[in-house]
């Protein structure tokens, strides 16, 4: 079965870069047939696509991120990253890793990590 | 604001069916991409409940069905139970954004 598992600092000061890890085991991240993304939630608020990676490397972002997110893949360690330079307080969420439905960032996101909370202060 | 609207809350007594509407733009779900729905219980990560308009995983009942129209979809629930009571999102594409959306979620309350 299918696990992802976040793991990074729960709590960054403003300016500084998020760096969140997700592993996934119990399945091939060279599979080549699905993307793998990261989603945040910040408190009380909808989901929100961040960007994707596929194990070759090509990413796509959300374009409102695109000037402060690099997203890579180590295949060799099963585990994609994300990072996201110069925080606020408005980037403070729960993070998410998931694979996505297919090989397209259109497609669904299944199945998630538990999600992890980045708490920025100021 | 998000790209996709839903409202911020439906409720119904259990047994009852309940839908909750998501609706896009000509640019997302009424330029044909596909909608898919996650239920969030308390304190959890998303969980996928519909994908492609109204295919269900495996393991997901029967009870939860999708549909789609125009710039519009709607997750429809019947047979409500307790444990039904989540936060359900609906997510597109949208084209002229070049992003996968989402919804602003929807409280479901079982009376």
């Amino acid at each position: 079965q299918l696990q992802l598992q976040e793991s990074g600092p729960g709590l960054l000061k403003a300016s500084e870069t998020l760096a969140l890890t997700c592993t996934v085991s119990g399945g091939s991240i060279s599979s080549g047939s699905h993307y793998w993304g990261w989603i945040r939630q910040p408190p009380g608020k909808a989901l929100e696509w961040i960007g994707t990676v596929y194990y070759s490397g090509t990413t796509y972002y959300n374009p409102s991120f695109k000037s402060r997110v690099t997203i890579s893949v180590d295949t060799s360690r099963s585990h994609f990253s994300l990072r996201l330079n110069s925080v606020t307080a408005a980037d403070t969420a729960v993070y998410y890793c998931a694979r996505h439905g297919g090989a397209y960032i259109r497609d669904w996101f299944h199945p998630w990590g538990q999600g992890t909370l980045v708490t920025v202060s100021s | 604001q998000s790209v996709l609207t839903q409202p911020p809350s439906v409720s119904g007594a259990p047994g009852q069916r309940v839908t909750i509407s998501c609706t896009g733009s000509s640019s997302n779900i009424g330029a044909g991409y596909d909608v898919h729905w996650y239920q969030q219980l308390p304190g959890t990560a998303p969980k996928l409940l519909i994908y492609g308009n109204n295919n269900r995983p495996s393991g997901v009942p029967d009870r939860f069905s999708g549909s789609k129209s125009g710039t519009s979809a709607s997750l429809a629930i019947t047979g409500l139970q307790t444990e039904d009571e989540a936060v359900y999102h609906c997510q597109s594409y949208d084209g002229s954004l070049t992003t996968s959306v989402f919804g602003g979620g929807t409280q479901l309350t079982v009376l």
